[in-house]
This record gives structure tokens, sequence and C-alpha cells, in this order.
């Protein structure tokens, strides 16, 4: 069984940093890209960063770009989000994404439960 | 950027009947749109992808039509655990893979 379990979500002030982590378990973590997606209180989701399967490529939304490092750990089939220069706007509950398929076709067929950033002075 | 329009944004029915629901992208998407459901407190769930393929699991009420600009999501017949939001998603240009913002499914 496939399971994603985030972590590391806080209430943290602005302009300070976070790391998330995803753990991931029932798949061959190495063969897939992955992904992280936020959700605001109330919003849609929102695509947030891609990294393929050795960790070579990385893609960013604009939103995150320059302040979020997306990263992982094969080794440990982990899956991380390097947060920076927070905002209020970054406030949303993240989850991890699996890529329904290896190479990075962007549809997710797996999603973890979620763990929440709260921004705020 | 793709925007992806669903409609209706709330949908109100009742268990048993037929749920029609819309995406429509700003440009073509080609075939390359999914459907997820996502209840509160829970994981979203992946339903269809590439416009007409159920996903591992899915029941068969679920079918997705569409390519273009133009898609939907039918449920045929609602059951009670059908009420959720759901959302499209494009992945023909990327990044960013973007959302539609929702339609509310809710028991009428």
């Amino acid at each position: 069984e496939v399971q994603l379990v985030e972590s590391g979500g806080v209430v943290v002030q602005p302009g300070g940093s976070l790391r998330l982590s995803c753990a991931a378990s029932g798949f061959t973590f190495d063969d897939y890209t992955m992904h992280w997606v936020r959700q605001a209180q109330g919003k849609g989701l929102e695509w947030v960063s891609l990294i393929n399967r050795d960790g070579g490529s990385t893609y960013y939304a604009d939103s995150v770009r320059g302040r979020f490092t997306i990263s992982r750990d094969n080794s440990k089939d982990s899956l991380y989000l390097q947060m920076n220069s927070l905002r209020t706007e970054d406030t949303a509950l993240y989850y991890c994404a699996k890529d329904m398929w290896g190479y990075g076709g962007n549809s997710f067929d797996y999603w973890g439960q979620g763990t929440l950033v709260a921004v705020s002075s | 950027e793709i925007v992806l329009t669903q409609s209706p944004a709330t949908l109100s029915l009742s268990p048993g009947e037929r749920a029609t629901l819309s995406c429509r992208a700003s440009q073509s998407v080609s075939s390359y749109l999914a459907w997820y459901q996502h209840k509160p407190g829970q994981a979203p769930r992946l339903l269809i992808y590439d416009a007409s393929n159920r996903a591992t699991g899915i029941p068969a009420r679920f079918s997705g039509s569409g390519s273009g600009t133009d898609f939907t999501l039918t449920i045929s017949s609602l059951e009670p655990e059908d009420f959720a939001i759901y959302y499209c998603q494009q992945r023909s240009y990327w990044p960013p893979a973007t959302f539609g913002q929702g339609t509310r499914l809710e028991i009428k």
C-alpha cells in the first residue's frame, strides 16, 4: 500500500524558515517524480514544486521560486521542501504527491494527508 | 499559464441522481486533463486521468469525457460518499500544472 506521510508543519513568523518532510512507502520511491501541492484555507489546490527521479531536475511555481527548495533522499525514501523567507500568503496545508508516471507526467495518483504551515506574527 | 474554469461552483443533488461537472481550459490541453475528489480532512483522490481513463480502484459510475478545451466529469448515480469537492487539473503545459477552482457537490 502506497503511503505518504508529511511532517514539519508549524507556526512560523514572516521571514522565517521551515523544512517539510515526506516519508514514502509502498512503492519504489526512486522510480517516480514527486511533487508538493498546497491548499490555503478556503482556497483551491496550487501546485508548488516537483523533483525528478534522481533529483537532477526541479521546477517551481512562480510564487515560491527563489524562496523554496525541493530535494529528495532516495536512500531514505524521503522528499523535502525547504521554505525560506516565508510570507503570510504561504500559509496552507502542504501535500506531498506522487507522480503517476515515473518521468514526471504531472498527474498525481497518491497524496499524503498534508502538514499545516501557518505564517503569522 | 493555463487557466481552468469549473462550473458550476456548487451543485446540489440527491443520492441516485446524475451529476455533470464541467471544466473549461483557457487554451487547448489536448486530453491531458485529470479529475480529483477531495473531502475535508482527507487526501485528494485521483479519479480520472487523461480526460477519460479511470484511475485504479475508481468505481465505474465515474466517467470523464472531452478534449481540447471542454471537459466533463459525470457521476452516473450519486452515492452518499460522492459528496465532496471536485477539481480538474491540466498537465499539458507545465510548469505549472494548474488546477481549476473546484466544484462543490452537496446533498440537496
